[in-house]
Order: C-alpha cells, then structure tokens, then sequence
C-alpha cells in the first residue's frame, strides 16, 4: 500500500523567512515524488516532481530514501506563496504506475 | 490551450440518482485520470484511462464506472448516489500511460441532497 503523510495542517511564517513543509511517504517500490500547489481561487497545478530536479518559484525538494521524506523548502519566503500544498507519490512502475496519492495538504500563509 | 476542461461546474443531485460527470483533456494528452476530493481531504484516484480502456483503479465500488472516447475525453459515471458521494470530482490528463505529470482541471463539485 502507498501513503502520503503531511503532519501539519496549517503552516504560518513570515515574509523572507524559510519555510519548509514536511512530507513522509510509505511505499514498497520505486517512488516518484511531487509536490502539488492550489493557489486561492485557481485549480491545482505541478509546482515540481524530484526525477526532474527543478527549482519552480524558489522552492526545492529532495528525495531522502533513508528517511522516506519529500519535505518542500524555500530560504525566503514571498506573501504569493501563501496556498494549499500537497505531497502526491506514484510508483516507478509496477500497479502504481500513474495513479497518484496525496497526502492531506498544508496551508501555507506567509505574513506581511 | 485551456488546458483541461470540465463540465458541468456544480450539480445537485438527490439518494439514488444517477450522475454523470465530463473531461477534456489538455491538448496533446491521450490519459485521463479521475479523483474526488472531500472537504478538507487530498484527492483520492479513482481510475485511470488509456487507450480507451481503464488501466488503475483505486478503491471505489463498481458504481463508479467511466469510459473514455476515441478523442481522449472521458466521463465519470456514478450510480445510486449517496450522501457521501458529495465531493470536488477532478480530472486530470497526462501523456503517455500517465508518464507525464498530470494536468488537472477545475473540478466538478457534486452536492447529494
């Protein structure tokens, strides 16, 4: 079975600080990572997957295997961050070839 | 490109009824896959088509059923709606089998009075 942990609902910080959004995943095979963000009034959209390597508005994550992590960091963070982010794995192959589960999301609110 | 699209935007329906639920997938993407989303919850897959077959499905009883047409759109069909039906239904298309990140659309948010 694959899941996706996101421990924190809600995530508060202010604007230029880091910020960083955990993510924890179980899965017996090969994963592929995302991270998914819903801005306010708009419809969820990639913001990076790990095989690609991108850095997308500043934000990165790396893939720690050891620790079956995903977590999403920025050293600086900007007010237009602020959204709903999800954590979202599928499998490398195998039955969970392009079926993707998310975790619960994190509600980022950067302060002015 | 409008990317994907779905219709309708909001629906009403009451116990027992029969909906169903449409998606157009972004230009290019042949694979379309279908999620709910409950207030306050991630999305959870439901299936997945290609080449007109369902290839993944998650775990959602056979009323949930859909089909998926030779121009790559696709429809969601449930039957015997129950209360707890009522849900963000979104699709989302994607190349190759699902290889290509998935591009979601707006959703359809179904109420079940």
């Amino acid at each position: 079975a694959q899941r996706v942990t996101q421990p924190e609902k809600l995530l508060s910080v202010f604007k230029g600080a880091p910020v960083e959004l955990k993510c924890n995943y179980s899965y017996s095979g090969s994963p592929e990572l995302f991270w998914y963000v819903q801005y306010s009034r708009q419809r969820l959209q990639l913001l990076l997957r790990h095989i690609s390597r991108e850095s997308i508005k500043g934000f990165t994550a790396d893939l720690n295997k050891g620790e079956t992590s995903f977590h999403l960091k920025k050293p600086f963070a900007q007010e237009e961050d602020s959204a709903m982010y999800y954590c979202a794995l599928s499998g490398l192959g195998g039955t969970s070839y392009g079926k993707l589960t998310f975790g619960q999301g994190t509600i980022l609110t950067v302060h002015p | 490109d409008a990317g994907v699209t779905q219709s309708p935007t909001h629906l009403i329906k009451t116990r027992g009824q029969q909906v169903t639920l449409r998606c157009s997938p972004k230009s290019g993407h042949d694979t379309v896959s279908w999620y709910q989303q409950a207030l306050g919850q991630g999305p959870q897959f439901i299936f997945q088509y290609y080449e007109e077959e369902e290839r993944q499905r998650g775990n959602f009883p056979d009323r949930f059923s859909g089909h998926q047409f030779p121009n790559y759109s696709s429809e969601l069909n449930v039957n015997a709606l129950l209360l707890g039906d009522s849900a963000l239904y979104l699709c989302a298309s994607s190349t190759r089998g699902g290889v290509q990140p998935q591009h979601f659309g707006d959703g359809t948010r179904l109420s079940i009075l």
